[in-house]
């Protein structure tokens, strides 16, 4: 039973270019969390999905980042026009349900770095 | 708003001696607590919970927490370091109907010497 699935392990863009990090979920769980952790510090919630439906953006960034969990294929974080403040390691975690009875699951994180 | 507070950026410890990382919260309406692992370059690992119950909650790798409601804390403990228990530990909080949108503390590297 493959864990969450998060690739490309490492993104390494410019200013300016697009950053796209993927997401499968465990096989059976159908929500969905990003979170963004910077060097040395916690992990910062950014946004939670569920098939088709954005629940809570409130952790994201009001311009430039968009989330998506479509029907089919893995969940997507999207960054246009990366900035170095962007870089940073940004995890993907899963669960089969809402409450917390149902312990996330992460994966092993994308490290983008800007240059 | 929640907020996890982890007062110690490290911990050390000499292997076989017993270990707590502290963790103390803030939140509105009845706590979920969660302990995770973090091991270089992986996701984190979740190695126990607090939703209801008893105060003292046992976890995987031998690790318990004790959960204490008028100190608003989520201590973790083992009774015996390994050399292998050496990570970077988070605790957790979120409200009981906030599912699964959780707030960490800023993390406490546990360094266990031989």
């Amino acid at each position: 039973n493959a864990g969450v699935m998060q690739n490309p392990r490492h993104l390494v863009r410019r200013r300016g270019q697009e950053a796209r990090l993927r997401c499968s979920p465990m096989k059976g769980h159908s929500h969905v969390y990003w979170y963004r952790q910077l060097p040395e510090e916690g992990l910062k919630f950014m946004v939670y999905l569920q098939k088709e439906n954005i629940i809570d953006e409130s952790g994201m960034p009001k311009e430039r980042f968009s989330a998506e969990f479509p029907k089919e294929g893995p969940s997507i974080l999207r960054i246009q026009q990366v900035v170095r403040g962007d870089s940073a390691a940004y995890f993907c975690a899963s669960s089969p349900g809402q409450g917390g009875n149902s312990p996330l699951h992460f994966g092993n994180g994308t490290r983008l770095t800007v240059t | 708003a929640q907020s996890v507070a982890q007062p110690e950026d490290q911990v050390n410890v000499a292997e076989g001696n017993p270990l707590t990382v502290k963790c103390t919260y803030s939140v509105s309406g009845n706590p979920y607590l969660f302990w995770y692992v973090q091991y270089p370059n992986r996701g984190l690992q979740f190695l126990l919970k607090y939703i209801t119950g008893d105060n003292l909650v046992k976890g995987s790798y031998g690790f318990e927490a004790e959960f204490n409601k008028s100190q608003t804390s989520f201590h973790l403990k083992k009774p015996s370091a390994l050399v292998s228990d050496s990570a970077l530990y988070f605790c957790a909080v979120s409200r009981n109907n906030a599912g699964n949108m959780l707030t960490f503390g800023g993390g406490t590297r546990l360094m266990v010497k031989p």
